[in-house]
């Protein structure tokens, strides 16, 4: 059965630093597209981040040069190192697994952790 | 980066009603769109997949069609439980993105 749980959120104030880790069972994460994507209280979805397989890594502009996403293979757990935090960067962040092949749509999410960014 | 736009925003229909979401990209993305449903609390969970394959599991009263820019997605016969969120999200693009969502309300 693959599960997905995130950890690593809570209370940080703007300009600090947060490092969310997601840990998977069921399946490899190298093997995969895994997804970082975030939700700000009462808004929409928000795609933050992708690592493929192959180790390429993307980002929405607006995390792109503060956001860092990684994996650990021996851990099996997915990444993101999140420097020079914002208010604007408050939100529930996702972990998300894309299904293998051509298809590229996310067949697993985990429960998300909060991140809170205030003074 | 690819925008999506959704319409409407919100609606209210009744139990039995067709509804029909709108989701348009600022460029061709072919047929690489998919539909998230999001009920209160929880995490998505993908309805649609590649425009049109209906993943396991999900009623057949949910459709897609379209293709390049214009993508609707359908549910023919509104059910109670199909009150949540409903996003699309291009996956063209290495930079994925995903529309703003339409809340669906049972009247």
């Amino acid at each position: 059965e693959v599960q997905l749980v995130e950890s690593g959120g809570g209370l940080i104030q703007p300009g600090g630093s947060l490092r969310l880790s997601c840990t998977a069972s069921g399946f490899t994460v190298s093997s995969n597209s895994m997804n970082w994507v975030r939700q700000a209280p009462g808004k929409g979805l928000e795609w933050v981040s992708i690592t493929y397989s192959g180790g390429s890594t993307y980002y929405a502009d607006p995390v792109k040069g503060r956001f860092t996403i990684s994996r650990d293979n021996s851990r099996n757990t997915l990444y993101l190192q999140m420097n020079s935090l914002r208010v604007e960067d408050t939100a529930l962040y996702y972990c998300a697994k894309e299904v293998r092949g051509n298809l590229y749509y996310i067949e697993y999410w985990g429960q998300g952790t909060l991140v809170t960014v205030s003074s | 980066d690819i925008e999506m736009t959704q319409s409407p925003s919100s609606l209210s229909a009744s139990a039995g009603d067709r509804v029909t979401i709108t989701c348009r990209a600022s460029q061709n993305i072919f047929t690489h769109l998919n539909w998230y449903q999001q009920k209160p609390g929880e995490a998505p969970n993908v309805l649609i997949y590649s425009t049109s394959s209906l993943q396991r599991g999900v009623p057949s009263r949910f459709s897609g069609s379209g293709s390049g820019t214009d993508f609707t997605l359908t549910i023919s016969s509104l059910r109670p439980e199909d009150s949540a969120i409903y996003y699309c999200q291009q996956s063209y693009s290495v930079l994925r993105t995903f529309g703003q969502g339409t809340k669906v309300e049972i009247k």
